[in-house]
């Protein structure tokens, strides 16, 4: 069945400690989305790559980064520098175009230890 | 500053009765929304959406309608029933020169009573 898929479900981050969230697409679709959603709030954009090699900044792309080496692959680390890193991370992807609705793994949650 | 508001964090409805809820906007330059459903410990899954050159689509139980005088769309939902009760999220598009990106609300936490 084609899907995305994020892991580990759960995450515990020690302080000053960088983690890596992973997230795999079988759908061969060429945009990636990586939000971040806090109680209460809508989701919000961290990172977007609309094809391999390529990323752009979403809304809070401070303490956060990416990669894109892999049409299939688009890992986010959450760095020492993102002072309130506890939420639930959500990744998406869609077929390239403005309209497409984007699908969404099932989440990672991450929390200090 | 929100551009997209769902004003009511959680609505209660009867089985069987018609659901609808609400979301606001207040960027003129939106033309496209979309409906997601959330279950918990899940992601987000696409309802249905609506360009701005309609006024209303539907796919079964769903309707979508969008004032845009007023920067207003709902989502109908009828009959409802339990497996409805989710969390619902109105998202609209943005678009910035060759790039684009969803703006979405804080959702609502739909329960559906028996």
């Amino acid at each position: 069945d084609g899907g995305i898929t994020q892991s580990p479900k759960y995450l515990f981050r020690k302080e000053g400690q960088n983690v890596t969230l992973s997230c795999e697409q079988n759908l061969n679709h060429d945009a990636m989305y990586w939000y971040r959603q806090d109680p209460g709030q809508g989701l919000r954009l961290i990172y977007y790559s609309q094809i391999v090699n390529d990323f752009q900044k979403g809304d809070i792309a401070e303490g956060y980064s990416v990669s894109r080496e892999k049409k299939e692959s688009f890992p986010l680390t959450v760095t020492s520098a993102q002072k309130n890193p506890t939420a639930f991370y959500l990744c998406a992807s869609c077929v390239r175009g403005r309209t497409q609705p984007q699908h969404f793994g099932d989440g990672t949650r991450l929390s200090i230890l | 500053d929100q551009q997209v508001k769902q004003n009511s964090p959680s609505l209660s409805v009867q089985e069987g009765r018609i659901s609808i809820l609400n979301c606001d906007y207040t960027n003129s330059m939106f033309d496209y929304f979309l409906w997601y459903k959330k279950y918990p410990a899940e992601g987000p899954t696409f309802l249905i959406s609506i360009s701005s050159i309609k006024d209303k689509n539907e796919d079964g139980r769903f309707t979508v309608f969008l004032n845009k005088s007023a920067k207003h769309l709902s989502l109908h939902i009828v009959p409802s029933q339990p497996g409805d009760s989710a969390v619902y999220f109105c998202a609209a598009l943005a678009s910035m020169d060759s790039n684009y990106q969803l703006i979405w609300g804080a959702g609502t936490k739909l329960i559906i009573k028996p």
